[in-house]
């Protein structure tokens, strides 16, 4: 069965800190992966989209960008955080017509 | 591109009342549409989709409808229980082999014993 693990499951981090979460997906092979932010009390705001290895899009225009340098990972770094990017992030998969959403980052900037 | 509007944002029904969330998109070429439970600090977790050939979908005490023409979709939870109290998420997609979905701004179910 496939299994969506995401680390850490929460950070708290200074302003003009970098930041690097990480998502893996295991029991299934080339997966679109996503990247959602989730502010508190707030909808989810896709932020990345990955079909392949390498390939990234960007939905929102911000300090943070993506890589997928694996089949299976997906990585969402930032070089130095703002207050705004505070939130609960969430790596998901896709199968078949479902995403389905790893357990979240819980991200406090400071 | 796509827009989903949620309505009402917070619904409060005592156990065993029922309960309709309602959800509008814009595109009227979106064809797949998820609903969504998110429980207090929980990942959101699939419940129920439907796809736009189907008019409605049931599963136990929940069901989706779809109007394709009128391009909303409810979700109804019948008998509520207090453990179905969360936010629910519904989304939207247009599937062209990469799917994007689309959320609403979801709604807050308080389900009082």
């Amino acid at each position: 069965s496939q299994t969506i693990h995401q680390w850490p499951a929460t950070l708290v981090q200074p302003v003009g800190s970098p930041l690097s979460l990480e998502c893996t997906v295991e029991g299934t092979s080339n997966p679109n992966l996503y990247w959602y932010r989730q502010a508190a009390g707030r909808g989810l705001q896709l932020l990345f989209y990955s079909v392949g290895i390498g390939q990234i899009s960007s939905e929102v225009p911000q300090n943070l960008s993506a890589s997928r340098p694996q089949d299976r990972q997906f990585i969402l770094s930032s070089k130095k955080l703002l207050l705004s990017d505070s939130g609960f992030y969430l790596c998901a998969w896709r199968s078949a017509d479902t995403q389905y959403f790893g357990p979240g980052t819980r991200l406090t900037v400071l | 591109g796509e827009n989903v509007e949620q309505h009402p944002s917070t619904l409060s029904v005592q156990e065993g009342d029922s309960a309709v969330i309602k959800c509008t998109y814009s595109d009227s070429a979106s064809n797949y549409f998820p609903w969504y439970k998110q429980e207090l600090g929980k990942r959101p977790q699939l419940i129920i989709d439907i796809r736009s050939n189907v008019g409605e979908k049931k599963d136990q005490r929940i069901a989706v409808t779809l109007n394709k023409t009128a391009k909303h979709f409810s979700l109804h939870i019948t008998e509520t229980q207090p453990e179905d109290s969360a936010v629910y998420f519904c989304a939207s997609s247009l599937d062209t082999g990469f799917q994007k979905l689309v959320f609403g701004t979801g709604t807050r179910l308080l389900v009082s014993p």
